[in-house]
């Protein structure tokens, strides 16, 4: 199993453009969960789902979107890009309500 | 208030200490709480979950939660210098979400 994959690994956008970061899990969980960690902070949830075809904002949802059509994958598009979005995004994903597996994250920066 | 409180550090341990970590919660109804360890450059990985009143031992690491206190704490004994690592409080908020502190950074001196 490669568990919780993610892409690109890193990524420079300029103010204004969009992208989509991938996640894909190959454990047939149901919740996967986008985060967010800006440096000396903790993990800020930005959208989860429980399911395909069911998503949901989390604590900071403002300037990105979500989408689940399969059990595996779960794109997090960022539209208008801003300096303040500059962060490492992880996906994560999980089979019940105790642990989370997280991929190896995105470092974005915006210029 | 902060849902989850930590400690950010630096914590400094030598080798063979115990390492002890703190972390406060503020939902008194919170009934499920995590470490996760997080290497520099590196994604979260779970340690260790408690969600009864007490002690919960796992080889080295010792977990204590006392709901009374809203209060959560990682014991990490005969510390190595491979415990170096940011370790992340991490409480349920709900049924699918969790509310994560700020990390406590901990060295530990060879």
């Amino acid at each position: 199993n490669a568990g919780v994959t993610q892409t690109p690994k890193f990524r420079i956008l300029k103010i204004g453009q969009s992208m989509t970061l991938q996640c894909a899990q190959d454990m047939n969980h149901n919740y996967m969960y986008w985060y967010r960690q800006d440096p000396g902070m903790g993990l800020k949830l930005i959208y989860y789902s429980v399911g395909a075809g069911i998503t949901d904002k989390g604590e900071v949802p403002n300037g990105y979107n979500v989408s689940r059509s399969t059990t595996e994958d779960f794109p997090l598009r960022l539209e208008l890009a801003a300096p303040s979005q500059t962060s490492v995004y992880f996906c994560a994903s999980s089979s019940d309500r105790l642990e989370q597996f997280f991929g190896p994250g995105t470092r974005l920066t915006v210029l | 208030q902060k849902e989850v409180e930590q400690n950010s550090g630096p914590l400094s341990v030598p080798e063979g200490a115990i390492a002890s970590l703190n972390c406060t919660y503020s939902d008194r109804g919170s009934q499920s709480f995590f470490w996760y360890r997080q290497y520099s450059g590196k994604s979260p990985e779970l340690i260790m979950f408690i969600y009864s009143n007490g002690d919960k031992e796992d080889g080295r690491f010792t977990a204590q939660l006392n709901k009374a206190s809203q209060y959560v704490s990682l014991l990490i004994r005969d510390s190595q210098p491979s415990d170096s690592a940011t370790y992340l409080c991490a409480v349920r908020i709900s049924d699918y979400k969790l509310s994560f502190g700020a990390g406590t950074t901990v060295t530990v001196r060879a």
